[in-house]
C-alpha cells in the first residue's frame, strides 16, 4: 500500500520570499512522484515529477523539489514567490512496476501576500 | 493543453435525483479516471476505465456508477444524488496506467445537491 501525507493545509509566505511546501510517503516499493498545482476553479496540472536519476527535479514556474530516499520527503521549493503562485498543491506518489493507481495528498494551499 | 472537456460544468440537482456527469477526451488515452475533491480530502478516486466497456472501482465508489462506450467519452452516474455526493468532480487521462505516466485533468464539475 502507498500512502502521502502534506502535513501542512495552508501555507502563507511573503511575496518575493522564499517557500518550502512538504510532502511525505510510504511505499514498501521503489516510487514515481509528482507535484501538480491547482489554480482557483481550474483542474489540477503536472509541475514536475521524479522518475529515477538525479534527485532534484526541475518544473515549470521555478519550482524545484528534492527527493529524500532515506527521510521518504519530496518537498517543493521555490527561491521568491510571486503573488500568481497563490493556488493549492498537491503531492501525489505512485508505485512504480505493475499497474498501480496515483495517490494523492490532501493538499496545501499557498498565500502569497503583497 | 491536453484536450479534456467536462459537461455541465455546474450542476444543482434534488436529493433523489440521479445525475450524469460527462468527460470528453480528444487525446486517445486509454485511461480515464473519476476523482471527486473535499476539502480535508484531496482527491479520492471514484472509478476508472482502461479501455472501452472495462471499468473499476476506486477507494469511493458507493452510489456511482460509470460507463465508457467510447474511446474518447466517460459517464460518471450518481443513481439517486445525495447531499453527501456535493462535491467538485474531476475527470483525469493518462496514456497508460505501467510506469511513471502523469495524469491530465479537465476544468471540473462543481455539483451541488439540495
Amino acid at each position: 500500500a502507498q500512502s502521502v501525507t502534506q502535513l501542512d493545509s495552508q501555507v502563507p509566505v511573503f511575496e518575493e520570499a522564499p517557500v518550502e511546501l512538504r510532502c511525505n510517503y510510504s511505499s514498501s516499493v521503489s516510487v514515481y512522484l509528482f507535484w501538480y498545482v491547482q489554480y482557483p476553479n481550474q483542474g489540477l496540472q503536472l509541475l514536475l515529477k521524479y522518475l529515477s536519476g538525479s534527485t532534484l527535479v526541475k518544473g515549470i514556474n521555478g519550482f524545484e523539489a528534492e527527493f529524500n530516499k532515506s527521510q521518504t520527503s519530496f518537498h517543493l521549493r521555490k527561491p521568491s514567490v510571486h503573488i500568481s503562485d497563490t493556488a493549492e498543491y498537491f503531492c501525489a506518489v505512485k508505485s512504480s512496476g505493475g499497474y498501480q493507481k496515483v495517490t494523492f495528498g490532501t493538499g496545501t494551499k499557498l498565500q502569497v501576500i503583497p | 493543453d491536453a484536450g479534456i472537456t467536462q459537461s455541465p460544468r455546474h450542476k444543482v440537482t434534488e436529493t433523489g435525483t440521479p445525475v450524469t456527469l460527462r468527460c470528453h477526451q480528444t487525446e486517445n488515452h486509454r485511461y480515464m479516471y473519476w476523482y471527486r475533491q473535499d476539502p480535508g480530502h484531496g482527491l479520492r478516486l471514484i472509478h476508472y476505465s482502461y479501455g472501452v466497456k472495462d471499468t473499476d472501482k476506486g477507494e469511493v465508489s458507493d452510489g456511482y456508477s460509470v460507463s465508457r462506450s467510447k474511446t474518447e467519452d466517460f459517464l460518471l452516474t450518481l443513481e439517486s444524488a445525495t447531499s453527501s455526493q456535493t462535491s467538485v468532480y474531476f475527470c483525469a487521462i493518462s496514456e497508460s496506467q505501467r510506469g511513471p505516466y502523469e495524469q491530465y485533468f479537465g476544468p471540473g464539475t462543481r455539483l451541488t445537491v439540495t
